[in-house]
């Protein structure tokens, strides 16, 4: 792969499951991101890591957790998924924070 | 924390009309970033300034940073239906770090041919 990867593409998610978005770049970035978007609400910083081991909340961390175990890998979990968990997630990556952010393709989760 | 407001939200226009979109930060930035998204797509990076009053230009497009490093715009001149999409503008807080990186709501450029 080149780049970053997220999987799934998109999901439905019972309410009350628990959900983790996958988020893996080869990059070797060493900060790395998860937004949300929503319509008329941007891009939502939920969590970051400036490098593998650390780990940060961001604007809308309440309901998900994150872990940064190795450069490459930066999951998103959704312990107890909520209806209003529903929106665009997405994964991205830079060199530090300060320089281009790459983005995936992005997870579509909907939430009933 | 660090604010970062994007205007207009939404800008429709004729093609071939011009479009702006302005940013303001809240707090001075050590850089501000320009991503476009098109419709269904994912943010994708187009530049960024670091520089005190500097003006870059990609083709029609001009982005420009304020003097005081808390604003920019970016200006597309004579618009294409290729433009149509979501234009964001981040601005990177002095020191770095990822949380340091904020994005404005957006600019939904609306093209009518």
């Amino acid at each position: 792969i080149a780049g970053i990867t997220q999987a799934p593409t998109s999901q439905i998610l019972a309410a009350g499951r628990r959900m983790t978005l996958r988020c893996t770049q080869d990059m070797r970035h060493n900060a790395m991101y998860w937004y949300r978007q929503d319509l008329g609400l941007g891009l939502r910083l939920i969590h970051y890591s400036n490098t593998a081991g650390t780990t940060g909340k961001g604007e809308v961390p309440d309901g998900y957790s994150v872990s940064r175990a190795n450069t490459d890998d930066f999951p998103l979990t959704l312990a107890s998924a909520v209806p209003s968990q529903t929106s665009v997630y997405f994964c991205a990556s830079s060199l530090d924070g300060n320089t281009e952010a790459f983005f995936g393709q992005g997870t579509r989760l909907t939430v009933v | 924390g660090q604010q970062v407001m994007q205007i207009p939200q939404y800008q429709h226009v004729q093609e071939g009309e011009d479009f702006t979109t302005y940013c303001n930060s809240s707090t001075t930035l050590s850089n501000i970033q320009w991503y476009k998204q098109r419709p269904g797509g994912h943010p994708v990076f187009l530049i960024q300034l670091v520089k005190s009053g500097e003006v870059k230009k990609q083709k029609r497009l001009t982005f420009q940073f304020g003097e005081a490093k808390k604003n920019s715009s970016l200006h597309i001149t004579a618009t294409q239906t290729t433009d149509v999409g979501t234009y964001f503008c981040a601005g990177a807080a002095a020191g770095g770090g990822a949380d340091g990186l904020t994005f404005g709501k957006g600019t939904h450029l609306i093209i009518q041919p």
